[in-house]
């Protein structure tokens, strides 16, 4: 079975740094961006950025880039999604979905359940 | 960066009925890269259509999308039950990739 396995949610203080994690298990790892997307409580869906597991090339969202950043671990089939220094406003769920390299029509097409982070003094 | 519209906000509808919901980008897209998600309260994004109208696997027929430009629609021909929920179109062509606001589709 296909799945992206997201790490439990997490409470933080404000200034704290945080590594999250979505683990791909059921399909070749390096064959699929990992995104990651941010939803604010009651609110829309926020496209953070991108990794390509194959060579670790990423790209983000302009609003997002500096405060987060992304990451692989090939030999566990790990993707990771960190801050070096946690806002209040940072406080959402945050998912990871897969797109493939190839295929380029395709969308994401599984997601992780999504981790939540809460940042709060 | 591309920002997409989605209307009508709130659509009230019953099972049965037919809905079209809309999606409206900033500049013209390439509409092999338009999705269009679902989303049901505690869960995670669904894909539905991917490429403006390519259904994704396991979605229903009576799910359809069409466009072209900066027009594009999600067309669910007759409603059940479990189609009452949010609904969001992506654009992914351009990066960085953006999200519409979403319709909710209630009864």
């Amino acid at each position: 079975e296909v799945q992206l396995v997201q790490s439990g949610a997490v409470m933080k203080k404000p200034g704290e740094s945080l590594m999250i994690s979505c683990k791909a298990s059921g399909y070749k790892f390096t064959s699929y961006y990992i995104n990651w997307v941010r939803q604010m409580p009651g609110k829309g869906l926020e496209w953070l950025g991108a990794i390509a597991p194959f060579d670790s090339s990423n790209t983000y969202n302009p609003s997002f880039r500096g405060h987060v950043s992304v990451s692989v671990d090939r030999s566990v089939s790990t993707a990771f999604l960190q801050w070096r220094s946690l806002k209040v406003s940072d406080s959402a769920l945050y998912y990871c979905a897969r797109r493939p390299v190839s295929g380029a029509r395709m969308a994401m097409d599984v997601w992780g359940k999504g981790t939540t982070v809460s940042v709060s003094s | 960066e591309v920002v997409l519209t989605q209307s009508p906000g709130t659509l009230s509808l019953s099972p049965g009925e037919r809905a079209t919901l809309s999606c409206r980008a900033s500049q013209p897209l390439n509409s092999d890269f338009l999705a269009w998600y679902q989303q049901k309260p505690g869960q995670a994004p669904r894909l539905l259509l991917f490429g403006a109208s390519f259904r994704a696997i396991g979605v229903p027929d009576r799910f359809s999308g069409g466009g072209s430009g900066t027009e594009f629609s999600l067309t669910i021909s007759w409603l059940e039950p479990e189609d009452f929920a949010l609904y969001y179109c992506q654009q992914y062509g351009d990066s960085p990739f953006t999200f519409g606001p979403g319709t909710k589709l209630e009864i």
